[in-house]
């Protein structure tokens, strides 16, 4: 239903992106987006929620935002600490629930 | 700030009921109107798979992939929800997570607080 790039890398310093592609049923719909970071060994923990809003404690170098069936993760200055798996979330019509994308590697180089 | 922490067994023999259960603490979940209580599961070295979700009421939704195996429910009075997965086999392997995730309707709710997850392995 939300499909992600397995893995995408940067170096320190760098601006990376992570696509989540959706449908008219789910993204395309207008339903928001979520986005979970994942340390090893961790549960998730949202960084965007809303499509573009960050939690308090979440760095501004983290940024979202979403165009028709699409959302997108940016991570602006890599830092090591951000290498971690990210997932977004979104509601779908079809499923009457809500799914999560594959995931998304991020490797800091 | 709410605290979440998976029980349950490790291991599971395959045709037989997978239950678990999260103990919340730092906050009553009948308390919490506006949380569902939910179960999400992660397969070894794969992505995150909504399983089911409580109100402190009872009502609940499933993922329709797994609705005929699964039943939440809530124990108010234990501060406690609960996973039954029925005639698990070895896809049914994975990291169980407890989370907390907001109230919504026909919308994608927020999950705002998660336990550290158990492992449950479906082997003979």
């Amino acid at each position: 239903l939300l499909t992600q790039p397995p893995s995408v890398s940067g170096a320190p310093g760098q601006r990376v992106t992570i696509s989540c592609t959706g449908a008219s049923s789910n993204i395309g719909a207008g339903f928001h987006v979520h986005w979970y970071q994942q340390l090893p060994g961790a549960a998730p923990k949202v960084v965007i929620y809303e499509n573009s809003k960050r939690p308090a404690g979440v760095p501004d170098r983290f940024a979202g935002s979403k165009s028709g069936t699409s959302a997108s993760l940016a991570i602006a200055g890599l830092q090591p600490d951000d290498e971690a798996h990210y997932y977004c979330q979104s509601y779908d019509r079809g499923l009457s629930g809500w799914a999560f994308g594959g995931g998304t590697q991020l490797t800091v180089l | 700030q709410v605290h979440l922490q998976e029980s349950g067994p490790g291991l599971v023999r395959p045709s037989e009921t997978l239950s678990l259960t999260c103990t919340v603490s730092g906050g009553s979940i009948s308390g919490s109107t506006r949380f569902y209580w939910g179960w999400v599961r992660q397969p070894p070295g794969k992505g995150l798979e909504w399983v089911a979700s409580v109100y402190y009421s009872g009502t609940s939704y499933n993922n329709p992939a797994l609705r005929s195996r699964v039943v939440v429910s809530a124990d108010t009075s234990k501060n406690q929800f609960s996973l039954n997965l029925a005639s698990v086999t070895a896809a049914d392997t994975a990291v169980y997570f407890c989370a907390r995730h907001s109230v919504v309707v026909s919308a994608t709710p927020l999950y705002d607080s998660w336990g550290q997850g158990t492992l449950v392995t479906v082997s003979s």
